[in-house]
């Protein structure tokens, strides 16, 4: 099974809103509610930000949410910082692999 | 404060099998609450989901890897393995070891945390 699609890359002016599209399938995020999301500074761990599609965990900025609609799910960043400069990707849970991750977007802060 | 350590040798040849181990402190492998997993990243390149154990010894696998993998348990040393054999260049990546935590009665769940990582490369 191919990775869930996710853009390239996503750019925004400091204090701008962006969102980072994950596009998957009726296997996967069209069916559960089991979508995660990571953020990776180059180099570094991929550190959790989103579970379930739109919970927080404790310790995440809240200018980090997280929803879905049909086969899409997305990630907003508001309130964009340097610090968010860094690649992002999503996760979900599917019928078949189980885990599935995305393609991964690299997010530029201009 | 939980925390996972991989380890194991960062050159394989080709066709041999690569073996790592994740030590894990804080949390005990065998309380059943988590399963633990191996995800991969080749230089440059997106998360590759390797397979998953249980306390209870059960494992799912990628069906991409499932013919050359295996992950195991080992309680005494609460730590948990992965064996990927006759490997290819195509396997050279970091390679991570991460806790999988699944609300009740979900199937599915979230990586957190996850080790540092160790670079295996396949080369002659």
């Amino acid at each position: 099974q191919s990775a869930l699609t996710q853009p390239a890359s996503v750019s925004g002016s400091p204090g701008q809103s962006i969102t980072i599209s994950c596009t998957g399938t009726n296997n996967d995020i069209g069916t559960y509610n089991y979508v995660s999301w990571y953020q990776q500074h180059p180099g570094k761990v991929p550190k959790l930000l989103i579970y379930d599609v739109d919970n927080r965990p404790s310790g995440v900025s809240n200018r980090f949410s997280g929803s879905k609609s049909g086969s899409t799910a997305s990630l907003t960043i508001s309130g964009l910082q340097a610090e968010d400069e860094a690649d992002y990707y999503c996760c979900s849970y599917t019928s078949t692999v189980p885990y599935l991750f995305g393609t991964g977007t690299k997010v530029t802060v201009l | 404060q939980v925390q996972l350590q991989e380890s194991g040798p960062g050159l394989v040849k080709p066709s041999q099998t690569l073996s790592l181990s994740c030590s894990v402190s804080g949390v005990s492998i065998s309380s059943g609450t988590f399963f633990w997993n191996w995800i991969r990243q080749p230089a440059g390149k997106g998360l590759e989901w390797i397979g998953r154990i249980y306390t209870s010894g059960i494992t799912s696998y990628n069906p991409s890897l499932k013919s050359r993998v295996t992950i195991s348990l080992d309680t005494s040393k609460n730590q948990f393995s992965l064996k990927l054999n006759s490997v290819t260049a195509a396997d050279t990546a970091v390679y991570y070891c991460a806790r999988l935590s699944i609300a009740p009665r979900h199937k599915g769940g979230w990586f957190d945390p996850w080790g540092p990582g160790t670079l295996v490369t396949v080369s002659s």
